[in-house]
This record gives structure tokens, C-alpha cells and sequence, in this order.
């Protein structure tokens, strides 16, 4: 499976808007590009996902680059709730979801 | 209405123990899943079963038994507990396996083994 790689932590200040950055250079062309979530003492919950175009929902932004090498999660205004591990994953079969270490985001009021 | 749930919650057992994990899902998905997340907080795929049938089971003891009655249940068997199972353990189940399907977690059960 390619790889992904993300910083270890973030902070962000509460209302204000998060970058939160992947690159994924070995990426495939059959590599779906997505992003789960963490809570504290939660399970990991859906945020998006997309493959070449960039895609919104009601949670957030992916921003994709042309060359597909890297990718961006946009929280739009974060709020102390978007406090979480945040993980970048590539998927090619069908099954498994391989995590990584995730970005750790602080959201401070 | 919980999506996806597990039972017990929490589960503090001795060491060479039987224990066992439920998991049920009341969307409709036709596929399963075990991940267990250990004291580091890695997450790793364990099993998945698609249609009450076995598709993923990766390098994990064969103290553990995953078992399917039906589509929407999937549990956990253990035997002989050890020291080193103590990790929270997450259900998850998809529509089917594909690319682009959502899997959803259950709550998780916070295993510790004495």
C-alpha cells in the first residue's frame, strides 16, 4: 500500500480555519484519497474522500493536487469539537482502511 | 438509534480467560470488521468478513475467533487472554468492501487483561 505521511500535531484557534496536510508521492491511480477522524475515547468516524477532483461535505474541504502527490483537509471554522486524530488514508482494495499515526489537532478556545 | 454497537464496553479479565466480544449493525451492511488499537493508539485491521464469510485475516493469534451468525453480527472470541491483548478493540462495518465505501466504528470495547 502507498504510503502517507502527516504531521505529528497541529493547533488551531477555535472559529478559525485548519489546513491539515498529507502527501501521498507513491500514490497510484487507483488510490481513493480519504480522511477519518478520531474523537477522544471514540471510535474513528467517515470525514471524505475523493480521488482526483476536490470534494466538499458538510464536514469539510479536500483539496487534491493535480499531481495527486499531496492532499489538504479543510475544516472550515474549527470548533473545540474538531479536536481529534486525524487520519490520511489510501485505498486501493476493498477491504481493510490502514491507518497511520494521524495529525493530533489541538483546538484552543 | 447506535449504528454500530458492541458489547461490553469495558472488560477486565485474568490472564488465560475465555472472553468474548458482540458487535452488531443495523444498517443493512453486508461487510464486517474487527481493528484493534493498542496502547500506542495504532489502528489495525484484524479480520473482515463479507457476507457472514471470512475475506481478511491478517497475522493475528489463533486465539482469537471471529465469528459471523448473521450479516448484521460479527464477534470476537478470545482464548487464553494474555498481558498483551489489553487494547481497545472497534467493530466497523461498510455497505461491501470497495475503494470508495464509508466503513462505520462502533464505540469500542477497552479491553484490560490482569
Amino acid at each position: 500500500d502507498a504510503k502517507t505521511t502527516q504531521p505529528n500535531s497541529m493547533e488551531s484557534n477555535e472559529e478559525e480555519p485548519v489546513h491539515l496536510p498529507c502527501n501521498h508521492s507513491t500514490i497510484s491511480g487507483t488510490d481513493y484519497i480519504h480522511w477519518y477522524r478520531q474523537l477522544p475515547s471514540q471510535g474513528p468516524e467517515y470525514v471524505i474522500h475523493g480521488l482526483t477532483s476536490n470534494v466538499n461535505n458538510r464536514m469539510a474541504s479536500l483539496a487534491i493536487a493535480e499531481d495527486r502527490k499531496s492532499s489538504t483537509l479543510i475544516l472550515h471554522r474549527a470548533t473545540l469539537r474538531d479536536a481529534a486524530v486525524y487520519y490520511c488514508i489510501l485505498r486501493n482494495s476493498g477491504y481493510a482502511l490502514n491507518f497511520g499515526k494521524g495529525t493530533s489537532l489541538l483546538v484552543t478556545p | 438509534d447506535t449504528a454500530v454497537s458492541q458489547t461490553p464496553k469495558y472488560l477486565v479479565t485474568q490472564m488465560g480467560n475465555d472472553k468474548s466480544i458482540k458487535c452488531e449493525q443495523n444498517l443493512g451492511h453486508d461487510t464486517m470488521y474487527w481493528y484493534k488499537q493498542d496502547s500506542k493508539k495504532f489502528l489495525k485491521i484484524m479480520f473482515s468478513y463479507n457476507n457472514k464469510e471470512l475475506i481478511i485475516n491478517e497475522t493475528v493469534p489463533n486465539r482469537f475467533s471471529p465469528k459471523s451468525p448473521d450479516k448484521a453480527h460479527l464477534n470476537l472470541h478470545i482464548n487464553s487472554l494474555e498481558l498483551g491483548d489489553s487494547a481497545v478493540y472497534f467493530c466497523a462495518s461498510s455497505r461491501r468492501g470497495g475503494t470508495q465505501e464509508t466503513q462505520y466504528f462502533g464505540p469500542g470495547t477497552r479491553l484490560l487483561v490482569l
